[in-house]
């Protein structure tokens, strides 16, 4: 079966504080999709990873990719409020379509 | 360019009516998807279109048609809608080639079946 688990689900973090969201997949797959989601709103492109070890980085936003483990973590480095919202990660598994992970709605408290 | 547009904005149903729900995208991309979220949740794939002329059943097909009239427009249908079809519904677009499948994704419909 095809699957993408992110973890956490939910995560209320403090202003000024690092942390990492994980994206784990079930096979093989070397294309891997960051996307951000306001509440409200649509989701918009953050990071494209397409090889074993890519890492894309804008901000304090920090994408890496880990093909062998069947891992991708999203770092958040100094995190500030406008960087609230949802996260979801997406998996092409090479069946013409994507398969999204559940998404992890992040929360900046000041 | 607009990218992917959808219309409605917002739709208020009553149960057993039926509706269409347009996208139109201008990136000449050739695949083409429907997807629904409801609150506190993930996106489910309703139907997709990997390529003009083609379509498929995603995760949740039932109670939904679509039609991919040509590479710019792909339409969703409910023929009686239900209030289990209250949702978010969003349209997205990729190129669909495998140099990336990147989504790029429209303003999304709520819709509302009382």
């Amino acid at each position: 079966e095809l699957k993408v688990e992110q973890n956490p689900l939910f995560l209320s973090m403090q202003e000024g504080k690092n942390y990492t969201i994980y994206c784990n997949y079930s096979t093989t797959s070397d294309r891997l999709y960051w996307y951000r989601q306001d509440p409200g709103k649509s989701l918009e492109s953050l990071f494209v990873l397409l090889s074993n070890g890519a890492v894309k980085q804008e901000g304090r936003l920090m994408a890496s990719l880990d093909t062998k483990a069947r891992l991708s973590t999203l770092h958040i480095t100094a995190a500030v409020h406008d960087l609230s919202a949802t996260y979801f990660c997406a998996v092409d598994f090479g069946n013409e379509k994507l398969t999204f992970g559940t998404g992890t709605r992040l929360t900046i408290i000041p | 360019n607009a990218g992917v547009t959808q219309t409605p904005k917002f739709q208020v149903l009553k149960t057993g009516q039926s509706m269409t729900l347009q996208c139109a995208q201008d990136m000449n991309h050739n695949s083409m998807y429907w997807y629904r979220q409801d609150p506190g949740m993930g996106l489910r794939l309703i139907y997709y279109s990997a390529s003009e002329g083609t379509t498929d059943k995603g995760e949740v097909p039932n109670g939904y048609n679509v039609s991919r009239l040509n590479k710019r427009e792909f339409s969703l249908r409910l023929e009686s809608a239900a209030p289990s079809q209250t949702s978010v519904y969003f349209c997205a677009s990729s190129e669909g080639r495998r140099s990336s499948y990147e989504q790029y994704f429209g303003p999304g419909t709520r819709l509302t079946v009382t």
